[in-house]
């Protein structure tokens, strides 16, 4: 089955660029999705189709996919960006999701 | 706008049926998939499985056995229903809506929820 990874954890400063990554077999020839969980929240989506922003996200989000790795980026990162990220993806009839990323922001 | 909303036992014992209804609100059921997302405590999303706009169902290879998913248009309602529970089968489970592109039409072929529910917390206990 296919599987998509991601580091545990991430740590930027407040407003500095964060980066996280996840990588899967030729992930880039497949479109990558971005969701935000916060505790105690239901996860809410992010990035879709690699690079697309739903209404209502902030424009310091973008994601890029090229390879075996896609990343969510976010530029100017706030104190309430502090969340879980998880990468998803579809492969052969099968929703697919990361481990998930813990971004804390220090 | 678009919400859901989770409801069902909070409690199940072993080896019964777990089962939740997801109602959907504020759009027609009909056009849409549907899919059920669980989290084990401390753990990540684990997708459970969908039903699409023609009532045809697609599951996790890990649960397949055990689950089925099933929708009522006339009560915008779609059902989890989960087998043979155990210990391990206790998280929150999420409803969604599930956007998705598999014609040959499509850039590419994808699936994706782009509206979750609250989510409700099943526990697995005797």
């Amino acid at each position: 089955s296919y599987e998509l990874t991601q580091p545990p954890s991430v740590s930027v400063s407040p407003g500095q660029t964060a980066s996280i990554p996840c990588s899967g077999d030729k992930l880039g020839d497949k479109f990558a999705f971005w969701y935000q969980q916060k505790p105690g929240h239901s996860p809410v989506l992010v990035i879709s189709q690699d690079v697309k922003r739903p209404s209502g996200i902030p424009e310091r989000f973008s994601g890029s996919n090229s390879g075996n790795t896609a990343t969510l980026t976010i530029t100017g990162t706030q104190a309430m960006d502090e969340a879980v990220y998880y990468c998803q993806a579809w492969d052969t009839n099968a929703i697919v999701f990361g481990g998930g990323t813990t971004l804390t922001v220090l | 706008q678009v919400q859901l909303q989770e409801s069902g036992p909070r409690l199940v014992k072993p080896s019964e049926t777990l089962s939740l209804t997801c109602t959907v609100s504020g759009v027609s059921i009909s056009p849409y998939s549907w899919s059920w997302i669980r989290q084990s405590p401390g753990e990540g999303l684990e997708w459970i499985g969908y039903i699409d706009n023609s009532g045809s169902t697609n599951f996790n290879p890990s649960l397949h056995s055990r689950v089925s998913i099933s929708i009522d248009t006339s009560k915008s309602q779609f059902s989890l229903r989960l087998s043979s529970v155990t210990a391990a089968d206790t998280a929150v489970y999420y409803c969604a809506r599930v956007k998705y592109c598999n014609s040959s039409g499509c850039p590419g072929h994808y699936y994706y929820m782009d509206v979750w529910g609250k989510g409700t917390t099943v526990t697995v206990s005797s």
